[in-house]
């Protein structure tokens, strides 16, 4: 069974401020979306990584896959309240198949006015 | 290009009765997910549809539970005999190729009285 971490689990921060947010697996993932998600809604797609040691940009999101494609980060420089939300990050196994998604539990991120 | 559809938002049932729900895909979209996500975790994978063929079941599934997509386009999930553990998020994805990534509607929320 392949298992995404999430860290931290909580984020609080001032507006202005940088953050990074982790997810790890000890599995090898042949893609790694994030999502953002909001209270009552379903996640949104913000980036799919899919080569090792790729590095993604979305305006002030820094998206980054590790170099074994077992885990990920995503760094937001000077957040905003917009950026409140929780973040998900989620794998694809290798191989053929469904690429059913398997999802962390999720950072529950608050920025701070 | 609509998005993902899902119907109802929410529903409040008594434990023991039946529930249906409904998926309507981004069109031509023949890769589609439900997924299921309680609180404080991240969605869990429940089964998956190419076309009009299940393809893919999780033991997550029990027997109470029961998915069609009969013409490969909109896809049902039903409960029956519901039960207090069945109150999550019920959410729903669609893909189009055998890489690109899964778009969610916003969900079907299930309580259970």
């Amino acid at each position: 069974t392949q298992l995404l971490e999430q860290s931290p689990q909580f984020l609080s921060i001032q507006e202005g401020e940088n953050l990074t947010v982790y997810c790890n697996s000890s599995s090898v993932f042949s893609s790694l979306q994030w999502y953002r998600q909001e209270p009552g809604e379903g996640p949104v797609l913000l980036v799919t990584v899919v080569t090792g040691g790729e590095v993604k940009k979305l305006k002030r999101l820094t998206f980054q896959f590790g170099d074994a494609r077992k885990d990920s980060s995503l760094h937001i420089t000077a957040a905003q309240t917009g950026d409140t939300g929780l973040y998900l990050c989620a794998g694809a196994p290798p191989g053929a198949g469904s690429y059913q998604l398997t999802f962390g539990k999720g950072t529950k991120l608050s920025v701070i006015p | 290009d609509t998005g993902v559809s899902q119907d109802p938002r929410h529903k409040i049932t008594k434990r023991g009765q039946n529930v249906t729900f409904r998926c309507d895909p981004i069109s031509e979209h023949n890769r589609l997910y439900w997924y299921r996500q309680t609180l404080g975790q991240g969605p869990e994978f429940l089964t998956y549809f190419q076309n009009e063929a299940q393809l893919e079941k999780s033991r997550l599934l029990s027997d109470r539970f029961s998915a069609e997509r009969p013409k490969g386009s909109f896809s049902t999930l039903e409960i029956q005999r519901t039960e207090q553990g069945d109150s999550a998020m019920y959410l729903c994805a669609s893909a189009g190729g055998i890489f690109e990534p899964q778009h969610f509607g916003d969900g079907t929320r299930l309580s259970i009285l």
